[in-house]
């Protein structure tokens, strides 16, 4: 069974970049994977998701500061131009094997 | 646009069951896999179940399998999810989603809003 696996907080400036990362468990290093954005105290929002290749597709109305990326059996979220409403948290999510997964979370400060 | 607006939730006591109910619009239901999620107080998101377009598969997380029900009616542009047996660990904010199937796997590219269930007595 795929297991993701997030750090559970990163923190950067306004203005800043910030890379979050996801990892996906041995042997399943092939699957795409999706990031969803959950700000405090409201429900949870598709940003995109990243495919083995790195190529990735976005959500509608997702600004262009929110990219993602891929290397191995990682994926990462790469956040640009940081504002204080991104401050939330971030989940990897994928699914194999007739199962569906989350990451923990991240849980992104914006200083 | 793209909309799915999930009912139902309410108070429900231990053992008890509920039916929760997702209406979508703005796309092609009958040709999407759905997905429930949910989410309890203070925790992170989980997976519950998905089920294909045509209601012929269907997934559940181990901790559900034989208490919850994933159904869907593509006359009617509505996913279900029936729980029985309801226990405190089930309290959570359940959310309807609509997945993106490519390459064989499966994503969620659309949210709802939510449905809250409380297990009490």
């Amino acid at each position: 069974q795929v297991v993701l696996t997030q750090s559970p907080s990163a923190s950067a400036s306004p203005g800043a970049s910030v890379k979050l990362t996801c990892t996906l468990s041995s042997g399943h290093s092939g699957y795409a994977i999706a990031w969803h954005q959950q700000q405090p105290e409201k429900g949870p929002r598709y940003l995109l998701r990243v495919n083995s290749d790195g190529s990735h597709n976005k959500g509608d109305g997702i600004p262009d500061r929110f990219s993602g990326s891929s290397s191995g059996a990682e994926r990462y979220l790469t956040i640009s131009s940081l504002q204080s409403e991104d401050e939330a948290d971030y989940y990897c999510q994928t699914w194999g094997s007739g199962v569906g997964v989350f990451g923990g979370g991240t849980k992104l400060t914006v200083l | 646009e793209v909309q799915v607006a999930e009912s139902g939730g309410g108070l429900v006591q231990p053992g008890g069951s509920l039916r929760l109910s997702c209406t979508a619009s703005g796309f092609t239901f009958s040709r999407s896999w759905m997905t429930w999620v949910r989410q309890a107080p203070g925790k992170g998101l989980e997976w519950v179940a998905n089920i294909k377009l045509d209601g012929t598969e269907k997934y559940y997380v181990e901790s559900v399998g034989g208490r919850f029900t994933i159904s869907r009616d593509n006359a009617k542009n509505s996913l279900y999810l029936q729980l029985n047996s309801l226990r405190a660990e089930d309290t959570a904010v359940y959310y309807c989603a609509r997945d993106m199937v490519a390459s064989g796997v499966v994503t969620i590219d659309h949210w709802g809003q939510g449905t809250l269930v409380t297990v009490s007595s």
